[in-house]
């Protein structure tokens, strides 16, 4: 079936370091590719998407390569900061009987030191 | 602005008791999910419902019920019989239409349920 595989946190960093924190995916179709950010106490945000293989989502100085040889979607950033601490989720996204079914990832949990 | 609004933030529940959490949204979204959080894992899909007065089960529906009586609105109600409901739980909207995976889903804060 279809599933999600996160690297397993926490991971921890100084500010301005590099971050990459692994997705990989098994999906049968052609899925939609999410990273969504969870905040303490808070719910989900989208943070980036990508539809279709070789696409590029970014925002927030965040960024992820849908790579379909690889079936991979890994989330990058050149320069963290203390308030990138989170829970980062992968997800895909696969139309199952006429709705999007959003399967997730355990989630990554960050956190960013001084 | 257009969002999703959990209610409570917090929720006890005492043992044999139904509890019901709030979900409204005003993003005028045909679907909308209900998921539970556990510590350390990542969301499962409790119900769902794409269109007015129809909803379906998710992964794990038992020991839960919903209503979709108004597109604005999907309450969940964690039953008795839900031996473990101890949990965060989040709601979510989306677009639904056919071929509609590329739209992402949009969440609440979520309500955090404990048992006393």
């Amino acid at each position: 079936g279809d599933s999600v595989t996160q690297m397993e946190g926490p991971v921890t960093l100084s500010e301005e370091a590099f971050l990459t924190i692994n997705c990989t995916y098994t999906a049968t179709g052609y899925p939609s590719l999410f990273w969504y950010v969870q905040y303490p106490g808070e719910g989900l945000q989208l943070l980036l998407k990508a539809t279709k293989a070789d696409d590029k989502g970014s925002n927030k100085g965040f960024e992820a390569t849908y790579r379909k040889e690889t079936t991979s979607f890994h989330l990058e950033k050149g320069s963290v900061q203390v308030s990138d601490s989170a829970v980062y989720f992968c997800a895909l996204s696969v139309a199952s009987g006429g709705y999007n079914k959003l399967i997730f990832g355990a989630g990554t949990r960050l956190a960013v030191h001084p | 602005d257009g969002g999703i609004t959990q209610s409570p933030k917090y929720l006890f529940r005492k043992e044999g008791q139904n509890v019901t959490l709030s979900c409204e949204q005003n993003l005028n979204h045909d679907a909308m999910y209900w998921y539970r959080q556990d510590p350390g894992q990542g969301l499962r899909l409790i119900y769902y419902s794409q269109i007015v007065n129809d909803f379906q089960k998710g992964d794990i529906a038992e020991g839960y019920s919903v209503s979709r009586e108004k597109k604005e609105s999907f309450p969940l109600t964690v039953t008795s019989a839900q031996k473990n409901p101890t949990a965060f739980y989040l709601c979510a909207s989306s677009i639904a239409r056919r071929g509609g995976s590329t739209q992402p889903q949009h969440f609440g804060d979520g309500t955090r349920l404990s048992i006393l």
